[in-house]
């Protein structure tokens, strides 16, 4: 099963801006939309960006994200200690009969 | 507002089957597809399949041990898992096509 790739941790002081970023394939990342979502501890995932920078209603602005060839990255800016969780990147493979994928996820720290 | 509910956790033994049910509500059911995605202790989340107008189609990794349907007059989605051993603890999740609206949660543990 095709997989994403992330750093395992992140880490920033509030207000500091940081970056987590995805590596994928061409059946992946290279062609298709990326989506980014947060999880904080004990809850399901939430989504958090979609179609590569896309914010649903309710995210705020300082999250952001950016997408190059087969690689994804997410920015926050203004860390808030509210953002410490595990956020992952996601995307689909293949075609119509293809798969979703995940990254393994990064622990965002706010020290 | 959009909720998917879950049914709650469950406790199975090695080679049983379990079966996770996922009732929508908020949303023209019909309109979207649901995917089922679980998540083992300390893991990643894992893709197991989906249902898209009545269709289902499964993760290679999970073909042939999982079976996802739907009862559109009750606004539901099914995910059961057969075979269980004790990897397959973890929790599974429903989620809307889009990714917008996940269900709860439901911890499913094997153990003997």
């Amino acid at each position: 099963q095709s997989v994403l790739t992330q750093p395992p941790s992140a880490s920033g002081t509030p207000g500091q801006r940081v970056t987590i970023s995805c590596s994928g394939s061409s059946s992946n990342i290279g062609s298709n939309p990326v989506d980014w979502y947060q999880q904080l501890p004990g809850t399901a995932p939430k989504l958090l960006i979609y179609s590569h920078n896309q914010r649903p209603s309710g995210v705020p602005d300082r999250f952001s994200a950016s997408k190059s060839g087969t690689s994804a990255s997410l920015a926050i800016s203004g860390l808030q200690s509210e953002d410490e969780g595990d956020y992952y990147c996601a995307a689909w493979d293949g075609g119509l009969n293809g798969l979703w994928v995940f990254g393994g996820g990064t622990k965002l720290t706010v020290l | 507002q959009v909720q998917l509910v879950q049914s709650g956790a469950e406790v199975k033994k090695p080679g049983a089957s379990v079966k996770v049910s996922c009732k929508a509500s908020g949303y023209t059911f019909s309109n979207y597809a649901m995917h089922w995605v679980r998540q083992a202790p300390g893991q990643r989340l894992e893709w197991m399949g989906w249902i898209n107008a009545g269709i289902a189609r499964y993760s290679q990794k999970f073909q042939g041990r999982v079976t996802i349907t739907r009862d559109t007059s009750a606004s539901t989605v099914y995910m059961e898992l057969s075979s269980l051993r004790s990897e397959d603890t973890a929790v599974y999740y429903c989620v809307r096509s889009g990714g917008d609206y996940w269900g709860q949660g439901t911890l499913v543990t094997v153990s003997s």
